[in-house]
């Protein structure tokens, strides 16, 4: 069974600071990671793909992959409460439960 | 708008009724995905479509029958549902090359069988 983990949280951060969400997988042959943003009562919303070990920057959002720890995450820097949402990992097609995010003004 | 639309947005079905839930996408998109999401667990793969051909099938029970008539419309055909396969009910699409398929999600349609 292909597995994506999350903590489930709920993760609360004050605003401007950064959040950090975390996801690991057990299947070591996946190629693609994605983290989605899911309000409440809306489908999930791609905010980030990584493919390659290391760092990728877009805005706020920073993903990071080790595939031989068979980790991602994602960092959220500058939080804003808008930003308050449920997260999703997805290795290839698979998703983790996500975690819930509170960003308090 | 993700250029990926559901019809109906709401449905409550007994269990002896047969429905069908509709999907769309404008994107060029060449694969397209079911997807249930029940309160508190993973979303759950059930279909994938690759060019029109069904590649993948999550041990998804009978009574669920998807259709993919072309690469821009997928259906799930629903039948004799029981009330825990009420949820939301996701389709995504992507463009497939190699490792790289972002997904883009419909708004889904929330289900209630009674």
């Amino acid at each position: 069974q292909k597995e994506v983990e999350q903590n489930s949280g709920p993760l609360s951060v004050p605003e401007g600071a950064i959040a950090s969400l975390n996801c690991t997988y057990s299947d070591r042959g996946s190629q693609s990671f994605f983290w989605y943003r899911q309000y409440s009562g809306k489908s999930p919303e791609l905010i980030m793909s990584i493919y390659s070990n290391g760092d990728k920057e877009d805005g706020r959002f920073t993903a990071q992959l080790n595939k031989a720890s068979q980790y991602v995450s994602l960092l959220i820097r500058d939080s804003q409460p808008s930003d308050s949402a449920t997260y999703l990992c997805a290795v290839g097609e698979r998703f983790g439960a996500g975690t819930r995010l509170t960003v308090k003004p | 708008e993700t250029g990926v639309t559901q019809t109906p947005r709401h449905l409550v079905m007994g269990m002896t009724n047969k429905k069908s839930l509709k999907c769309e996408q404008h994107l060029g998109h060449n694969a397209m995905y079911w997807y249930k999401q029940s309160a508190k667990k993973p979303l759950e793969l059930m279909f994938v479509y690759s060019l029109e051909e069904r590649v993948e099938n999550n041990s998804v029970p009978s009574r669920f029958s998807p259709e993919c008539p072309n690469s821009s419309h997928l259906f799930l055909h629903l039948h004799t549902l029981q009330p825990e396969d009420s949820a939301l009910y996701l389709c995504a699409s992507s463009q497939v090359s190699g490792s790289f398929y972002e997904q883009y999600f419909g708004p889904g349609t929330r289900l209630t069988v009674t």
